[in-house]
């Protein structure tokens, strides 16, 4: 079965810190990977994706992450956190049966402490 | 930039009401989505469309109705509301092309109640 596994539902990090938001997979062909995050009372939005490529892809933010193809991980990261990325992370996959559609992790609370 | 516009915001409905809630996007987007999210779920798709006039169930169909007569407009109709709708709903669209391939936009959402 496809699926994305979030397997943390909240994480704490101080500022400064680095942090990572973990990720796994189980899809189908070759996975085109997403993170997008969502701010309280915002809809969801794309921070960056894997579709090919280096393994180490950067986006919005200053976020990074790592794709293994071996542990089927898409590891979100950013190495040194502040208090205003406090928010609610998704990983996303897209559906190997559908161009059209992508299948979500259940989220995970980043939460950065001053 | 507009993007993905979402109303109303906020609603509040009694069992066995029924409402349209309204999406449109001014990115001359072929595909787009509707989403539920649920407390500590990840988005669950309801139906999704491909261009105008072509409409699919999604993950949780049931209880709900799409419309796509033009390629902006993609409206979520809830007929006979009940409690287990309850939700955050997001409208989302995708564009075209390699670089812009599979990067869902969302709007701000629409929270419902139903009591």
């Amino acid at each position: 079965a496809q699926s994305v596994a979030q397997p943390e539902d909240q994480v704490n990090v101080a500022e400064g810190n680095p942090l990572t938001v973990k990720c796994t997979y189980s899809v189908s062909g070759n996975p085109y990977l997403f993170w997008y995050v969502q701010y309280p009372n915002r809809g969801l939005q794309f921070l960056l994706k894997y579709i090919t490529g280096d393994n180490l892809v950067k986006g919005s933010y200053g976020f990074e992450a790592e794709f293994n193809k071996s542990q089927t991980s898409f590891h979100l990261k950013k190495p040194s956190a502040l208090v205003s990325d406090s928010a609610l992370y998704f990983c996303a996959v897209r559906d190997g049966r559908s161009n059209y559609q992508l299948i979500w992790g259940a989220g995970t609370k980043l939460i950065i402490k001053p | 930039n507009a993007g993905v516009t979402q109303t109303p915001k906020f609603r509040i409905l009694k069992i066995g009401q029924s409402m349209t809630l309204q999406c449109t996007q001014d990115m001359n987007h072929n595909y787009m989505y509707w989403y539920r999210q649920d407390p500590g779920m990840g988005l669950k798709l309801i139906y999704y469309s491909v261009g105008a006039g072509i409409t699919d169930k999604g993950e949780v169909p049931n209880g709900y109705n799409v419309s796509r007569s033009t390629t902006e407009d993609f409206p979520l109709r809830l007929e006979l509301a009940a409690p287990s709708q309850t939700s955050v709903y997001f409208c989302a669209s995708r564009g075209q092309g390699d670089l812009a391939k599979n990067i869902q936009y969302f709007g701000a959402g629409t929270r419902l109640s139903v009591l």
